[in-house]
């Protein structure tokens, strides 16, 4: 069945790049069914979505953060990525990686890593 | 601050049932379909309902979604302790294009 697992340093210092791996198995990110994703959750806050990235390369992110974030894939490793740029203590939070489907007016997140928690401290 | 609305809090006996509601507006809710999220405590979240009321496949039909204008609502019925959890909403927004949540609400069963 579909896993994803995230992979990545646990700890960033401020003004540096935070950069996590999402390596997907029992599926591959070159369907053209679904999208695949980053969402993060801040200690004890809500969940906030961060981005997608569709297998021909087209990306949409949050506006709110979107100066600052990259996420690419990559095929051969049927993995994809998500940079952050000039973190500060606000971007510590829980990063979840995500299958999702964006269709017609749905969308939605069907599987999740465990997520990984990701400390901005220096 | 979330683009949805989600009250805090909800509450309910074993057995008994609750709704969970998420406000929105025509930009995000209003034109398009709305999914909720179980967040069990120190788990990853889960899709519990998906394009306003469909379930995937393992989860119990004690769990309903229903839309109505620019509202959403997630019905549980049979309230078990097991479904002590977070529960978020989420949707498209068109304006923005992106996905949006609402800021979740803890269900305890009493």
């Amino acid at each position: 069945q579909l896993q994803l697992q995230e992979s990545g340093p646990g700890l960033v210092k401020p003004s540096e790049t935070l950069s996590l791996t999402c390596t997907v198995s029992g599926g591959s990110i070159s369907s053209s069914d679904y999208y695949w994703g980053w969402i993060r959750q801040p200690p004890g806050k809500g969940l906030e979505w961060i981005g997608s990235i569709y297998y021909s390369g087209s990306t949409y992110y949050n506006p709110s953060l979107k100066s600052r974030v990259t996420i690419s894939g990559d095929t051969s490793k049927n993995q994809f990525s998500l940079k952050l740029s000039s973190v500060t203590a606000a971007d510590t939070a829980v990063y979840y990686c995500a299958r999702q489907f964006y269709y017609d007016g749905s969308a939605y997140s069907d599987c999740w890593g465990q997520g990984t928690l990701v400390t901005v401290s220096s | 601050q979330s683009v949805l609305t989600q009250p805090p809090s909800v509450s309910a006996a074993p057995g008994q049932k609750v709704t969970i509601s998420c406000s929105g507006s025509s930009s995000n809710i209003g034109n398009n379909y709305v999914s909720w999220y179980q967040q069990l405590p120190r788990t990853a979240p889960k899709l519990l309902i998906y394009e306003n009321n469909k379930r995937p496949s393992g989860i119990p039909d004690r769990f309903s979604g229903s839309k109505s204008g620019t509202s959403a609502t997630l019905g549980i019925t049979g309230l078990q302790t097991g479904d002590e959890a977070d529960y978020y909403c989420g949707t498209w927004d068109s304006s923005l294009s992106a996905g949006v949540f609402g800021g979740g609400t803890k269900l305890t069963v009493l």
